[in-house]
């Protein structure tokens, strides 16, 4: 049984570049969430997709966008990169829409920004 | 706006001692509870779960509790182990499930 994996594991962008995170879910597993998290803060809900369709958002704009693809592996999507947005971006992935269950999480992104 | 808190940042204790970690929550429509254990540049390691319909799980030396009226909940560790040293994170989910909520951690040290 693999895990859930992430790539890459590092990553420096530009302030207003466009940046694809990649994130292959647990065998089994067919929710995909993902978070970001700031130094010294816990993890932030971004959004959620289940059976490729978003099935949930936090509070973040538009230009976070995702998607879940046939064999349930997922990307996040941003756009117009801004300082604030460097953080870790962890993705985790669940069974059966994600409720009620625990969520396995990946290594993350470490994405900079400058 | 922190709907999960841990107000501990860091708590150290002796190696076969009982750690305690404590986690508050606002949201009454929280009812499902999760605790996560962090190592450096690893993601979070699902340790534990409850329901709101339960006042306590146990899973070998790992406890939770919680305390619904008090919306308190906590993580007891018997006997803490040096390897048990990470950041534990409390996390919180509504009804609908599908985000987690999670505090800022508390910084755990097991010392031999």
């Amino acid at each position: 049984e693999t895990g859930v994996t992430q790539s890459p594991t590092h990553l420096i962008k530009t302030r207003g570049q466009q940046v694809t995170l990649r994130c292959s879910s647990q065998s089994g597993h067919n929710t995909v969430s993902w978070y970001q998290q700031a130094l010294g803060q816990g993890p932030q809900f971004i959004f959620q997709y289940y059976r490729e369709e978003e099935n949930g958002r936090g509070n973040f704009p538009p230009r976070f966008s995702g998607l879940q693809f046939p064999n349930y592996s997922s990307e996040l999507n941003v756009n117009a990169l801004e300082l604030d947005d460097s953080a870790l971006y962890l993705c985790a992935s669940s069974s059966q829409g994600g409720k009620n269950t625990e969520a396995f999480f990946g290594q993350g992104t470490r994405l900079t920004v400058v | 706006d922190q709907q999960v808190k841990q107000n501990s940042p860091s708590l150290s204790v002796q190696e076969g001692r009982i750690s305690i970690l404590n986690c508050d929550y606002t949201n009454s429509m929280f009812d499902y509870f999760l605790w996560y254990k962090k190592y450096p540049a690893e993601g979070p390691t699902f340790l534990i779960s409850i329901s709101s319909i339960k006042d306590k799980n146990e899973d070998g030396r790992f406890t939770v509790f919680l305390n619904k009226s008090a919306k308190h909940l906590s993580l007891h560790i018997v006997p803490s182990q040096p390897g048990d040293s990470a950041v534990y994170f409390c996390a919180a989910s509504e009804d609908s499930g599908y985000a987690l909520n999670f505090g800022k951690g508390t910084s755990l040290l097991v010392t031999p």
